[in-house]
């Protein structure tokens, strides 16, 4: 595997249901990000981990919940969604923060759909 | 707060043809990207741009970057079907290397 790989690739969920999706980068970076896209709204940033602490929570509902346990893996953990939060998640991965260049790298996403 | 701007939203143009897409942006940032992303597809890395007066050229592409105008431009020379996509600028934030995303733009290449 090489690059930004994600699983799965699509997902349906009811509300009540908990599922996990999975990001892992195979570039050795040492930060990693969580995005949805919507076809209502930007890019959106979720969350950001730096060298496995998280960085960035940008007012997230807590029905999204992430992990990263190493600088490899990534997780967000979903419980008791809604339907707006059907879209696509991106998971991107970069090598250098703070006063360097940030090229960030994407996974193919999860297409997620609440029933 | 640092805000991204492109325009426009929608582009339909001709083969053969020329046009530029703008990117503003609201704070001083000397690093800017620009992205790739075809229908249901992830977003492809196209261009880093990390000084003023910064030119990159892949192909049909040129992008460039004025920070003291805060305006980054990528030109589509001679534009193709295959440069059929939606094209997103991302400023860095700086401060934990964040990005931030314009909200792209939609490209349509026809005969």
């Amino acid at each position: 595997e090489t690059g930004v790989t994600q699983t799965p690739r699509h997902l349906v969920m009811g509300m009540t249901n908990k599922k996990s999706l999975k990001c892992e980068q195979h570039l050795g970076h040492n930060a990693m990000y969580w995005y949805k896209q919507s076809a209502k709204k930007p890019l959106e940033l979720m969350f950001v981990y730096s060298l496995e602490e998280r960085v960035e929570n940008n007012s997230v509902p807590s029905r999204f919940s992430p992990e990263c346990p190493n600088s490899s893996h990534l997780f967000l953990h979903l419980h008791t969604l809604q339907p707006e939060d059907s879209a696509l998640y991106l998971c991107a991965s970069s090598g250098r923060l703070s006063g360097s260049w940030n090229e960030q790298f994407f996974g193919p996403g999860t297409r997620l759909t609440v029933l | 707060e640092l805000k991204v701007e492109q325009n426009p939203l929608f582009l339909s143009m001709q083969e053969g043809k020329n046009y530029t897409i703008y990117c503003n942006y609201s704070t001083t940032s000397d690093r800017l990207y620009w992205y790739r992303q075809d229908p249901g597809k992830s977003l492809e890395s196209l261009f880093v741009l990390l000084s003023n007066g910064a030119v990159k050229q892949e192909g049909r592409l040129m992008a460039s970057l004025d920070t003291k105008a805060r305006l980054s431009t990528l030109h589509i020379t001679a534009a193709v079907h295959d440069l059929s996509a939606t094209y997103f600028c991302a400023v860095d934030q700086g401060s934990q290397g964040n990005l931030i995303f314009g909200k792209g733009t939609k490209l349509s290449v026809k005969p």
